[in-house]
């Protein structure tokens, strides 16, 4: 079963340092995966995807995301984290039954620190 | 850009009413959607799957009796929570399939009930 998973629950930086948040996956085949951002009390917003191609994957608001085989990671990073960046983050795959449902790690709340 | 319209945002019902949540594509058709629901600082818990023209496929676990899921036209899917109660309190979100990234999500319901 495709599985995704984020280590961390927090993430705390200061503003203008850089940040990461971490997502390690377990698939059968080819992973697709996902980065999505949840701002309170609202649905999820999309950030950036990797299916196949270039590892490193450019996305939304300056984040970008690297897909590691050998680690089978799909880190989020972003080179200078913005106060506004303060939300809650999820890493997940697609699921490679008929359905195509997305399988989302537990979120990863990041902090940062004016 | 896609977007999954849902209503209401917030509702606030008696225990024992019934609720809907509705869920519209405004500039995609929507074949397959998605209903999760999400706790406080947690992880979407993906409740079940609905296809235009055909019944929902539910997950395991999850009443569908109780959360009865129609999506009867490409633009429209809806959640009714019938004879509420307070622990069916919880945050409500659809996703579509359509749109940049794959997958696009409405802006949720805080359902409370009381």
């Amino acid at each position: 079963a495709q599985s995704v998973a984020q280590p961390e629950d927090q993430v705390n930086v200061a503003e203008g340092n850089p940040l990461t948040v971490k997502c390690t996956y377990s698939v059968s085949g080819n992973p697709y995966l996902f980065w999505y951002v949840q701002y309170p009390n609202r649905g999820l917003q999309f950030l950036l995807k990797y299916i196949t191609g270039d590892n490193l994957v450019k996305g939304s608001y300056g984040f970008e995301a690297e897909f590691n085989k050998s680690q089978t990671s799909f880190h989020l990073k972003k080179p200078s984290a913005l106060v506004s960046d303060s939300a809650l983050y999820f890493c997940a795959v697609r699921d490679g039954g008929a359905t195509n449902k997305l399988i989302f790690g537990t979120g990863t709340l990041l902090a940062v620190q004016p | 850009g896609a977007v999954v319209s849902q209503h209401p945002s917030r509702v606030i019902c008696k225990s024992g009413t019934s609720v809907k949540i509705e869920c519209r594509s405004l500039d995609f058709q929507a074949t397959t959607m998605f209903w999760y629901r999400q706790f406080p600082k947690q992880s979407l818990m993906l409740m079940a799957t609905s296809n235009e023209g055909s019944k929902a496929t539910y997950e395991q676990g999850v009443e569908k009796d109780k959360f009865l899921i129609n999506h009867a036209s490409l633009t429209l899917s809806t959640l009714t929570v019938t004879s509420a109660h307070p622990e069916d309190s919880s945050f409500y979100i659809c996703s579509a399939i359509g749109g940049r990234g794959g997958y696009t999500f409405g802006s949720g319901t805080r359902l409370t009930v009381v």
